[in-house]
């Protein structure tokens, strides 16, 4: 299966702040998708990136909030925007491959 | 919206013992995976499911795709330490290929 490099592991970051987290994939694959799994609850899904479009938001979840670039097939990223402390989750990244859906290590988001 | 109710919540047992837990659904889902999260990682992909009936094991761990296709439960025999985390259930949203998650059940293993 992908395995897949997510990094920050984790950050602390201040309130008004931007952050951006990185996943690049070992093989190339088409769609990559961003979830958020707040404090002891379980993951929703942010949105869909595919290479050389717009990414697809879920209801709730804006592009402000959430800018996502997909430059290529192995890579995406994700920023949280103007932080808050409601934003204080673990960030994912995950991709479809050939043995099932895999996901990153995460990103541990503390906003001060 | 397609969702799925898993349950239990939480579990604590003693080492040696077998576990159960389940998810169901109102609506049909085509494939069920079952996932485990320790703490500070991602989920890791435990079974993955895709027809109905289907009966498939990983080493202690046993799924089982519902005949009707609205459920799946996940077993584990003989508990370990190591089974510690949190177990989510997940399936595709019909005609997409975005996974939907259960809430999760998570499980405590006393030594």
């Amino acid at each position: 299966s992908a395995v897949i490099s997510q990094k920050p592991s984790r950050d602390i970051c201040q309130r008004g702040t931007s952050l951006t987290i990185q996943c690049q994939v070992d093989s190339q694959v088409t769609m990559m998708f961003w979830y958020r799994q707040q404090p002891g609850q379980s993951l929703t899904l942010i949105a869909t990136a595919n290479q050389g479009s717009e990414a697809t938001y879920e209801s709730g979840f804006v592009i402000d909030k959430f800018p996502i670039s997909r430059p290529n097939l192995t890579f995406s990223t994700l920023t949280v925007s103007n932080m808050s402390p409601e934003d204080s989750s673990i960030y994912l990244c995950s991709v479809d491959s050939t043995d099932g859906y895999t996901f990153g290590s995460g990103t541990r988001l503390t906003v001060v | 919206g397609q969702q799925l109710n898993q349950s239990p919540q939480s579990m604590f047992i003693q080492e040696g013992e077998d576990v159960s837990m389940n998810c169901t659904s109102s609506s049909i889902f085509n494939t069920w995976l079952w996932y485990k999260q320790d703490p500070g990682e991602g989920p890791v992909l435990l079974i993955a499911l895709y027809k109905a009936g289907e009966l498939t094991s990983n080493g202690r761990l046993t799924a089982q795709f519902g005949i009707t296709r609205k459920d799946s439960f996940l077993n584990i025999s003989a508990s370990i330490p190591s089974d510690v985390g949190i177990y989510f259930c997940a399936g595709p949203k019909e005609g997409s290929e975005k996974l939907v998650f259960g809430k999760g059940t998570k499980l405590t293993v006393n030594p």
